[in-house]
């Protein structure tokens, strides 16, 4: 059973950082990319961020490009998002999701997130 | 990236159908037919209903169905039940390996 589940959530002041994690099951992990996808409060879905399976190529939204890292950990079945000066407007659940980009261009398992809270 | 436009609630009777537009632009739904939709319940994950414009993953439902034509793809939900009663997000392709999701629509079962 494909299971995805994130964690590092949290309370954090505006300029903060923090880093969430994403531990992966049930599949195989590096044959796969890998993506971010937040949701505000009461919002909708937005795209964040997504990593190749070898790490050679990264993209984010524009949101997002120069505060938000995000890498993989293979050997450990591991995703991450390293966010550094977070916004208030950054706040948001956190979901990790298997990318399907490259067959299917979709994202077939989703974790159960993680909420970020940006406020002083 | 603009966000793909959807209506913010669609209504409808148990048994009726109901369709949900996504419209994009040139630059995501219009260039690729790899619109996906996703069925989100309050406080749970989204959930994957169709890929690649109309295709089914297995175990959903064929009472849901997916078209596309130029920078508008539609979702119909026929023989509307009241476990449809979501939120109802569509996501494009956007070239670059980025993606777009769409509004939110909000689906309720009268």
């Amino acid at each position: 059973e494909v299971q995805l589940v994130e964690s590092g959530g949290g309370l954090v002041q505006p300029g903060g950082s923090m880093r969430l994690s994403c531990a992966a099951s049930g599949f195989s992990f590096s044959s796969y990319w890998m993506s971010w996808v937040r949701q505000a409060p009461g919002k909708g879905l937005e795209w964040v961020a997504n990593i190749k399976q070898d790490e050679s190529e990264k993209q984010y939204v524009d949101s997002v490009k120069g505060r938000f890292t995000i890498s993989r950990d293979n050997a450990k079945n591991s995703l991450y998002l390293q966010m550094n000066s977070l916004r208030v407007e950054d706040t948001a659940v956190y979901y990790c999701a298997r990318d399907r980009r490259g067959s299917y261009f979709m994202f077939d398992y989703w974790g159960q997130g993680t909420l970020v809270t940006v406020s002083s | 990236q603009s966000a793909l436009t959807q209506p913010a609630s669609v209504s409808g009777s148990p048994g009726q159908s109901i369709t949900i537009s996504c419209t994009g632009t040139s630059s995501d739904v219009g260039s690729y037919n790899l619109v996906s939709w996703y069925q989100q319940h309050p406080g749970k994950a989204p959930k994957l209903i169709i890929y690649e414009g109309s295709k089914r993953p297995s175990g959903v439902s064929n009472r849901f169905s997916g078209s596309k034509s130029g920078n508008t793809a539609s979702l119909t939900i026929s023989g509307l039940q009241a476990e449809d009663e979501a939120d109802y997000y569509c996501c494009s392709y956007a070239g670059s390996s980025t993606y777009v999701f769409g509004t939110g629509a909000k689906v309720t079962v009268l």
